[in-house]
């Protein structure tokens, strides 16, 4: 079991649906976790950062760690075609000098 | 903002060269990484820096080796450039501390070896 399961997609949504992307772990000892987004042929740009477990709100995007069930979600709402990226999830443990252990992607395509 | 500024967009090399890339950062961040990032593999930790002259093998590190001779530069150095290690690689970088924090990516290379 790889440590951190991400569904590839590709996934199509019409412009303002609700997405959920979501990853799954094995480390009961991933604290930090993130969500990253990246436009084809760009490097990965910081959407989101959650400490433990609970939910954090940005604007249209909500990120949510379930840690009793090993599982961490990313909404967002009323999407937009300038969301079309690819998500990745990434996590770490406490002090392991910000070693992060990314998920493979999914790549979401929003169509107008 | 913080910025990680990766020396080239696109680089072509041939077979056997030796091939170096340069990651530079602005906001003092004591980690730096580099990835190579492929179709269906991810990201993939090929070495890390926390520290000046300091540096960790990471998942793949068969075929490259690293050099962090100042804290905002680190170098990839690919000793004799193969086919398989074309690929798009991403230096990163972070704060260090009692909590982790994120990492900031550069714009990426997007190595071809012929």
């Amino acid at each position: 079991q790889k440590e951190v399961e991400q569904d590839p997609g590709p996934l199509s949504v019409p412009e303002g649906a609700i997405v959920s992307l979501n990853c799954t772990y094995s480390n009961s000892a991933f604290q930090y976790f993130m969500w990253y987004r990246q436009y084809s042929r760009k490097g990965p740009e910081l959407l989101m950062y959650t400490y433990s477990s609970g939910n954090k709100e940005d604007g249209r995007f909500t990120a949510q760690v379930d840690k009793s069930s090993k599982y961490i979600s990313l909404f967002i709402r009323d999407s937009q075609p300038s969301d079309s990226a690819t998500y990745l999830c990434a996590m770490s443990v406490r002090g392991s000098q910000g070693n992060l252990i990314f998920g493979k992607g999914t790549k979401l395509s929003v169509k107008p | 903002d913080v910025k990680v500024t990766q020396s080239s967009r696109y680089l072509v090399k041939r077979t056997g060269e030796k091939v170096f890339l340069e990651c530079v950062q602005d906001m003092d961040h004591e980690n730096m990484f580099w990835y190579r990032q492929d179709p269906g593999l991810g990201l993939r930790l090929i070495y890390f820096s926390y520290d000046v002259k300091m540096k960790e093998k990471g998942d793949i590190p068969e075929g490259y080796s690293v050099s962090r001779e100042k804290k905002e530069r680190f170098s990839l150095i690919l000793e004799s450039a193969s086919t398989n290690q074309t690929s798009m690689y991403l230096c990163a970088s972070s704060l260090q501390g009692g909590a982790n924090t994120e990492a900031f990516f550069g714009q990426g290379t997007r190595l071809t070896v012929v």
